[in-house]
């Protein structure tokens, strides 16, 4: 069965620090996608990242990174710099051949000034 | 430039009165799903149209019906609603052959009185 996990249920850091959002997935697909998103306090769902099953290699996006690892099954997230207006809930997604994204139970970010 | 547009962004209803909420896209996607979001959880799938074909999640209860009358329009009816059917329903679309990659509407907040 599919299933994400994110662990950590909230997270609170100080402006300007670092922080990885772990998230763990497993799925017997050979193929598949994973998915970042932010849902800030107005509710919207805002997309990050898709990144496929075949592709491993990291990612960076100005203050956003993103490491794939297969072996592990992880795609963390690190925010480098953090911002106040990166507080929000980031929920981690897996979607296989069947269209439907599951979603991890999300990761609640505070980032305090 | 909205793409995937959900009206209205609140909506009150009574308890027991049917209500309606709707999505329309622009990008003329052949997918579309509807998710319902409680609070402080990850959004679960209620449905998802592939073209015409209508697909129910197991877990949907009866009350939640939808209809797509064309490829731009889809409607999420919530025949007699429960204190439990407050939440947030976001719509989303995505193009089959484009790989997963699903377009979130802003979402429609619906609180039951």
């Amino acid at each position: 069965a599919q299933k994400v996990t994110q662990a950590q249920t909230e997270i609170s850091v100080v402006e300007k620090e670092d922080v990885t959002l772990d998230c763990v997935y497993e799925t017997r697909d050979t193929t598949y996608y994973l998915f970042w998103y932010k849902q800030p306090p107005s509710g919207e769902l805002v997309f990050l990242i898709r990144r496929n099953s075949f592709d491993e290699q990291n990612e960076i996006s100005g203050r956003y990174s993103w490491n794939f690892q297969k072996s592990t099954s992880s795609f963390n997230f690190t925010i480098t710099a953090s911002q106040v207006v990166d507080s929000a809930v980031y929920f981690c997604a897996l979607e296989d051949s069947s269209y439907k994204l599951i979603f991890g139970s999300g990761t609640r970010l505070l980032v305090r000034p | 430039d909205a793409m995937v547009i959900q009206n209205p962004r609140y909506q009150v209803t009574q308890f027991g009165k049917p209500v309606t909420l709707s999505c329309s896209q622009t990008l003329n996607h052949n997918v579309m799903y509807w998710y319902q979001q409680k609070s402080s959880q990850a959004p679960k799938l209620l449905f998802h149209y592939y073209d015409k074909d209508f697909n129910n999640e197991a877990d949907t209860p009866d009350n939640f019906q939808s209809r797509r009358p064309n490829t731009s329009f889809c409607f999420l009816d919530i025949r007699s609603p429960g204190l439990g059917d407050a939440a947030m329903y976001l719509c989303a679309t995505s193009r089959d052959w484009e790989g997963p990659l699903q377009h979130f509407g802003d979402g429609t907040r619906l609180s039951i009185l």
